[in-house]
């Protein structure tokens, strides 16, 4: 299994409250991306990285900022979380991008009351 | 919009069976996934191919570039193949999966 892990697994937070979720990884691959997964939806792309302090934006982007300042961390960041904000993040890296296998992390459950 | 459809949604055989998800998708890719989401939640890839057919095991993944139309079969399927399947595309530089297929194998 590719070492990749997200932290909290679990959160509960308030509506308005800033929350950052992270994803590490042990793997040393270049890409990683965050994900989160809604019934009806499928999974969405929000944000991903090709490098150090190299991100852009997905098809989900609003309200969710990121930052990678170290190859093994990829920080999502929620600066006033909303309930529509509820949802699975899931994390996943690769090493050439979109053309080459992902490696998901075990995911994080976040509901926002 | 949806960029990426499957079907079925829910499918339900007998073990073995041999089983056909199907991906059909809008948009010009450059590669198609099949990922596999286990009970638990926790997501595996099992295949990345942009064109022809792949071959893993008891399963096998075939696209059709021209029609863009993806299949995954398993052959002679199993209880532990109960999972979640999930095709996705990339085009540009952007990915968009399907809703997911939810199999369930009867022993």
């Amino acid at each position: 299994d590719a070492g990749i892990t997200q932290s909290p697994r679990h959160k509960v937070t308030e509506t308005g409250t800033p929350v950052t979720l992270r994803c590490h990884q042990t793997e040393n691959h270049r890409y990683m991306y965050w994900y989160r997964q809604d019934p009806g939806h499928g999974l969405r792309l929000i944000h991903y990285s090709y490098g150090v302090k190299d991100t852009d934006k997905g098809e989900v982007s609003d309200g969710y900022s990121v930052s990678r300042s170290k190859t093994e961390d990829f920080l999502l960041t929620l600066e006033s979380a909303t309930s529509s904000q509820t949802s699975v993040y899931f994390c996943a890296i690769s090493e050439q991008g979109f053309t080459d296998t992902q490696y998901f992390g075990p995911g994080t459950r976040l509901t926002v009351l | 919009k949806n960029e990426v459809e499957q079907s079925p949604q829910n499918l339900t055989a007998q073990e073995g069976e041999f089983i056909t998800i199907n991906c059909s998708y809008s948009v010009g890719i450059s590669a198609l996934h099949w990922l596999q989401q286990h009970p638990g939640g926790g997501i595996v890839s099992l295949f990345m191919l942009s064109s022809g057919k792949k071959k893993h095991g008891r399963l096998i993944a075939t696209i059709n570039i021209q029609e863009k139309h993806s299949s995954l079969h398993i052959t002679a399927s199993h209880p532990r193949d109960s999972a979640v399947y999930i095709c996705a595309v990339r085009t540009g530089n952007q990915f968009y999966f399907g809703t997911g297929t939810s199999l369930t194998v009867i022993p």
